[in-house]
């Protein structure tokens, strides 16, 4: 089966700093972007940071400078290490596949996403 | 960056009836070179992680029943639930992935009448 296990959350002082893990299986992980998205409690869902297969990043205002995304091929994993963590930050972050429409191989919308990690930051 | 706004906030439908939600994106997120809309549709119910109903506007995911359909280009959208079932009862939220930084609207909540 294809799955996203996220893990690394947890609770962390302003100022703190965390990293974030993201195991992949049942996929090629090299063929695919992948992805950043959190969600604050009874809030929308934001995009926070892409890696490209080929190790190109991408950042949102909101946490460029901050946090750092990168991915371990060899390890099928995904990381996110978050620096400088305000209360702003606090989430559940999902690690999300980027899709490839299998009948042109165009990237598409993120279309597998795991269960998420919670992100606490709180003095 | 653009902009994704949805309407309504939330939805009451009878069972059986239509549900109809807008998105609206500040800038067109349609492709000149492939002719398509980088705009994808996500159902998102509590304690679980949103899932792909529909991409490239108008296109279903493997799986998603085809009581749900979407339509629309450019910048203004609809996903429709054709016929509202008791399990379609979610946050509905439209997204862009034209270009970074990729955004999202804000959600419609549907519930039942």
């Amino acid at each position: 089966d294809v799955q996203l296990v996220e893990s690394g959350g947890g609770l962390v002082q302003p100022g703190g700093s965390l990293r974030l893990s993201c195991a992949a299986s049942g996929f090629t992980f090299t063929s695919h972007d992948m992805h950043w998205v959190r969600q604050g409690k009874g809030k929308g869902l934001e995009w926070v940071s892409a890696i490209g297969a080929a190790g190109d990043t991408f950042y949102s205002g909101s946490v460029k400078g901050r946090f750092t995304i990168s991915r371990e091929n060899a390890r099928n994993s995904l990381y996110l290490q978050m620096n400088s963590l305000s209360a702003g930050d606090t989430a559940v972050y999902y690690c999300a596949r980027q899709g490839v429409d299998p009948r042109d191989g165009q990237f598409n919308a993120m279309d597998v996403w795991g269960l998420g990690t919670t992100v606490i930051v709180s003095s | 960056d653009i902009v994704m706004t949805q309407s309504p906030d939330s939805l009451a439908v009878s069972l059986g009836e239509r549900a109809t939600i807008n998105c609206r994106s500040s800038q067109s997120v349609l492709f000149s070179s492939n002719n398509k809309n980088y705009l994808g549709w996500y159902q998102q119910k509590p304690g679980q992680p949103p899932k792909l109903l529909i991409y490239w506007a108008s296109t279903r995911e493997s799986g998603v029943p085809d009581r749900f359909s979407g339509s629309g280009s450019g910048t203004d959208f609809t996903l429709t639930i054709s016929s509202l079932q008791a399990e379609d009862v979610a946050v509905y939220y439209c997204h862009q992935y034209y270009s970074t930084p990729l955004t999202f609207g804000g959600g419609t909540k549907v519930e039942i009448k």
